[in-house]
């Protein structure tokens, strides 16, 4: 198994402003994504992060507003940039194992733009 | 396109009282389907993965079960610890390694 911290849990932010969330693994793994959890909704994959190259983003995600990094195999960072309220929502780090099909889940950010 | 549902939405059980949340799914080819739990302010814990039609898995009070096309999650005897939020996920075979999640059965269980 795999244990995930993230930071910050939550936050509380300015219209405009930008937050990095960090994603630290305590083993290697294979994949990272970024998921981004509303309230009634399923979780939705923002990008998946690749270690040493560009972040792969779902269609309505884009580099601009969600950069993200993955400088080595257990680490990742996402970025909320130029923030609105529509961004309020709870982002999520997960990870895949190699040779394991689950995802493991960090507690997640709870970010709320005022 | 792949799409997972789940029902209902909330679950409200007495402690003991059995039942069975849902998750239908319409996928290309079926790599995997996944059960987690998840607590409120946490991340989603996995229970459970299934791979073909006929699979079960079970842990302490849950059974997983899986058809060619949809899964339950059958809760036996439920105590007021088991109250969470119950999410599906499905990974197809085919196109990308997403992972499909449903919007979740809340399960309430009360004392």
């Amino acid at each position: 198994s795999a244990v995930i911290s993230q930071k910050p849990s939550r936050d509380i932010c300015q219209r405009g402003t930008s937050l990095t969330i960090q994603c630290q693994v305590d083993s290697q793994v294979t994949m990272m994504f970024w998921y981004r959890q509303q309230p009634g909704q399923s979780l939705t994959l923002i990008a998946t992060a690749n270690q040493g190259s560009e972040a792969t983003y779902e269609s309505g995600f884009v580099i601009d507003k969600f950069p993200i990094s993955r400088p080595n195999l257990t680490f990742s960072t996402l970025t909320v940039s130029n923030m609105s309220p529509e961004d309020s929502s709870i982002y999520l780090c997960s990870a895949q194992a190699p040779g394991n099909e689950k995802l493991f889940f960090g507690s997640g950010t709870q970010l709320s733009v005022l | 396109e792949d799409q997972v549902t789940q029902s209902p939405e909330a679950l409200r059980l007495q402690e003991g009282e059995s039942s069975s949340l849902n998750c239908s799914y319409t996928v290309s080819g079926l790599r995997g389907l996944f059960w987690y739990r998840q607590d409120p302010g946490k991340g989603p814990e996995f229970l459970f993965t299934l791979y073909s039609a006929g699979e079960e898995k079970e842990k302490e009070r849950l059974k997983a079960t899986l058809t060619k096309k949809e899964s339950f999650l059958h809760i036996t005897a439920p105590k007021p610890e088991d109250s969470a939020t119950y999410l599906c996920a499905v990974r197809a075979t085919s196109g990308t390694y997403k992972y499909i999640f449903g919007t979740g059965t809340r399960l309430k269980v009360l004392a």
